[in-house]
């Protein structure tokens, strides 16, 4: 199965309207850290915003918040006031912990869903 | 503080060949993973390294191997090139201690093809 799901291969909008990308996550471990990542066609890796499965609080780094329903395992990012340079592939993330406490296999691991490429329209 | 950086960021290989590629962490991270990503299989973790170990490994074959230095430079080898190892490899920096918690800074990559 699938731990993390992207459901959107590719999402448009308009330059400075909001748009949300879904990511639905699988695991049992109650505590996880979920992670975006922006890519542009240049390839780097770009972290956008971090939530972690105990925080009580939706994650917000300047235009990017994070819509976390942990009953739905889901964590949506959220791009307010699009521009132009918003145009890339956003990849969803997660770690998983308890392994990580019992033994360390999850140590640098990042599980990556598929990425949806967003294209900001003039 | 400078970011990560990757050497080299292109390279052409045949198969048969093996290849070396190198990782440069932001100063004062001891962690350094390794990623490829390919259009079909998506993102991949290769292994990570801390403090000259290796503390966690994917799954992949053992033409695929690491190693880090002590100033925690990180290279990672790929033995008998198939034309499968074209990709992107993407190696990410971290302090290492962090858990779960822990956000991990990607370098540009390094995009190997393999003809």
């Amino acid at each position: 199965a699938q731990k993390i799901t992207q459901t959107q291969p590719g999402m448009f909008v308009q330059e400075k309207e909001a748009v949300t990308l879904d990511c639905t996550y699988d695991t049992s471990d109650p505590s996880y850290g979920l992670f975006w990542y922006k890519q542009p066609s240049s390839g780097e890796m770009i972290f956008l915003i971090y939530q972690g499965s105990y925080d009580q609080q939706n994650a917000t780094e300047g235009r990017y918040s994070l819509n976390f329903q942990k009953a739905r395992k889901s964590a949506n990012l959220v791009i307010s006031a699009s521009q132009l340079g918003d145009s890339a592939m956003y990849f969803c993330a997660m770690r998983e912990a308890a392994a990580l406490n019992a033994g360390g296999t999850s140590y640098g691991k990042l599980t990556f869903g598929q990425g949806t490429i967003l294209t900001v329209h003039p | 503080k400078a970011g990560v950086t990757q050497t080299p960021r292109y390279l052409i290989k045949t198969r048969g060949q093996q290849v070396t590629l190198s990782c440069s962490p932001i100063s004062g991270h001891r962690s350094v993973s390794w990623y490829q990503q390919t259009p079909g299989q998506g993102l991949q973790f290769l292994f990570e390294y801390f403090s000259e170990t290796q503390r966690n490994k994917g799954n992949f074959p053992g033409r695929f191997s690491g190693r880090q230095f002590s100033n925690s430079r990180s290279e990672m080898n790929v033995s008998t090139l198939e034309l499968g190892d074209s990709a992107l490899y993407l190696c990410a920096s971290s302090p290492g201690t962090s858990g779960n918690r822990e956000t991990q800074y990607f370098g540009p990559g390094t995009r190997l093809l393999v003809l």
